[in-house]
């Protein structure tokens, strides 16, 4: 069955500090996409990234990395010197067919 | 940018009550989404349309149903409005070209009293 699975449910860091979100999913399929997603305060779903499953480069953008490794069905991403701007809520999700969502992770960062 | 609009931020209506949750997106994509979001719980998608007049139930499409008889907009019904129907709904689309990403819009928080 297909799953995502974030198991941080709620980080608190201090701005400036790094910070990894988890990303665990099972799939049986060997085509697949990977997503992240941002939802601030106000409500709307933010696309962040895309990966397929035949890319496993890294990829940075600004502050944010992600680091996908298929050995071991993961899919983290990093926050490096955050800050009160990236508090959030941050969603992870699969896509064979149908997108599916992690449970979200509650990032806040504190002046 | 691709816009995903839906029609009400806020919205409080009645048990019992026919209730319509209206979505628009301006990018011509064919696939559109319906979801719900509760805490703890993720999004849960409710119905989907992969073109126009065309639909599918999600994971929990029960109380609901959907209409697509325009490309760019996608609604949803609530058919009798119950208090378990409170949450915030979200709206998304998507080209249907393989591993694009959903568009989404800013959501609706529907109470239902």
């Amino acid at each position: 069955a297909q799953k995502v699975t974030q198991a941080q449910t709620e980080i608190s860091v201090v701005e400036k500090e790094d910070v990894t979100l988890d990303c665990v999913y099972e799939t049986r399929d060997t085509t697949y996409y990977l997503f992240w997603y941002k939802q601030p305060p106000s409500g709307e779903l933010v696309f962040l990234i895309r990966r397929n499953s035949f890319d496993e480069q890294n990829e940075i953008s600004g502050r944010y990395s992600w680091n996908f490794q298929k050995s071991t069905s993961s899919f983290n991403f990093t926050i490096t010197a955050s800050q009160v701007v990236d508090s959030a809520v941050y969603f992870c999700a699969l896509r064979e067919g149908k997108l599916i969502f992690g449970t979200g992770t509650r990032l806040q960062v504190f002046p | 940018d691709v816009k995903v609009t839906q029609s009400s931020r806020y919205l409080v209506k009645r048990t019992g009550e026919k209730v319509f949750l209206e979505c628009v997106q301006d990018m011509d994509h064919e696939n559109m989404f319906w979801y719900r979001q509760d805490p703890g719980l993720g999004l849960r998608l409710i119905y989907f349309s992969y073109d126009v007049k065309m639909k599918e139930k999600g994971d929990i499409p029960e109380g609901y149903s959907v209409s697509r008889e325009k490309k760019e907009r996608f609604s949803l019904i609530l058919e009798s409005a119950s208090t378990n129907q409170t949450s915030m709904y979200l709206c998304a689309s998507r080209d249907s070209r393989g591993g694009q990403p959903q568009h989404f819009g800013d959501g609706t928080r529907l109470s239902i009293l």
